[in-house]
């Protein structure tokens, strides 16, 4: 399967602070995702993004598929922010989703 | 996208006894897939269910604790049986909707909202 590693595994920011998250892959996706994952467990949609750039917000995220890693951008954060946020990736069509470990990030006012 | 709606969103059960957690879609889907998230870590698939035929499971996971049943394509249910305290974490249940224009390529997935069991 992929190997999908994320970093930092947990970030403490005050509010209004800016932050990168990271996710390295091990092999070329057809599928990228990134998640929050809210207190009570529920996953949010937040990005597909194979490849290239998006914006929603004040989040943005860039995938470099060459280079194998994608990058989530959350600008300006707020405590509503907080929780985890995934990385998932495919290789193809109908195979398996493999999620990354997850950054826990807290965000104190 | 889609929308998906599972129950319960939490439960507290007996060791020894199951749980039959459901999952309802919005629009018809081909694959719906179950997820187990262990407390703190990350997903990892239990199995995948397509209408129609046995659902097809990972390695480390059998149909006789999870049984899985698919009677439609928009309703899917998961089975925790025998339960014991390491059971207890999220389920979650997953679709991939099909978008663009390049035939089978495009998938983005979308999640319920996550069944919360913890076993005594």
């Amino acid at each position: 399967g992929i190997q999908v590693e994320q970093s930092p595994p947990d970030l403490i920011l005050q509010e209004g602070a800016n932050s990168t998250l990271r996710c390295n892959f091990s092999d070329s996706v057809n599928n990228l995702q990134w998640f929050h994952q809210n207190p009570w467990g529920q996953l949010i949609n937040l990005f597909y993004i194979p490849s290239g750039t998006k914006q929603n917000g004040r989040l943005s995220a860039t995938t470099v598929a060459t280079e194998r890693y994608s990058l989530l951008y959350i600008s300006s954060s707020q405590t509503t922010d907080s929780g985890v946020y995934f990385c998932a990736a495919r290789r193809d069509t109908g195979n398996q989703f493999y999620f990354g470990t997850g950054t826990s990030l807290t965000v104190i006012p | 996208s889609a929308v998906i709606s599972q129950k319960p969103s939490r439960d507290i059960c007996q060791r020894g006894t199951s749980l039959t957690i459901q999952c309802q879609v919005d629009s018809q889907v081909t694959m719906m897939f179950w997820y187990r998230q262990q407390p703190g870590q990350s997903l990892t698939l239990i199995a995948t269910a397509n209408q129609g035929s046995e659902a097809t499971y990972e390695s480390g996971f059998v149909i006789d604790k999870f049984p899985i049943s698919r009677p439609n394509l928009t309703f899917s249910t998961l089975t925790v049986s025998n339960m014991s305290p390491e059971d207890s974490s999220i389920y979650l249940c997953s679709v991939e909707v099909y978008f663009g224009s390049v035939a089978g390529k495009n998938t983005e997935a979308f999640f319920g909202q996550g069944t919360r069991l913890t076993v005594v």
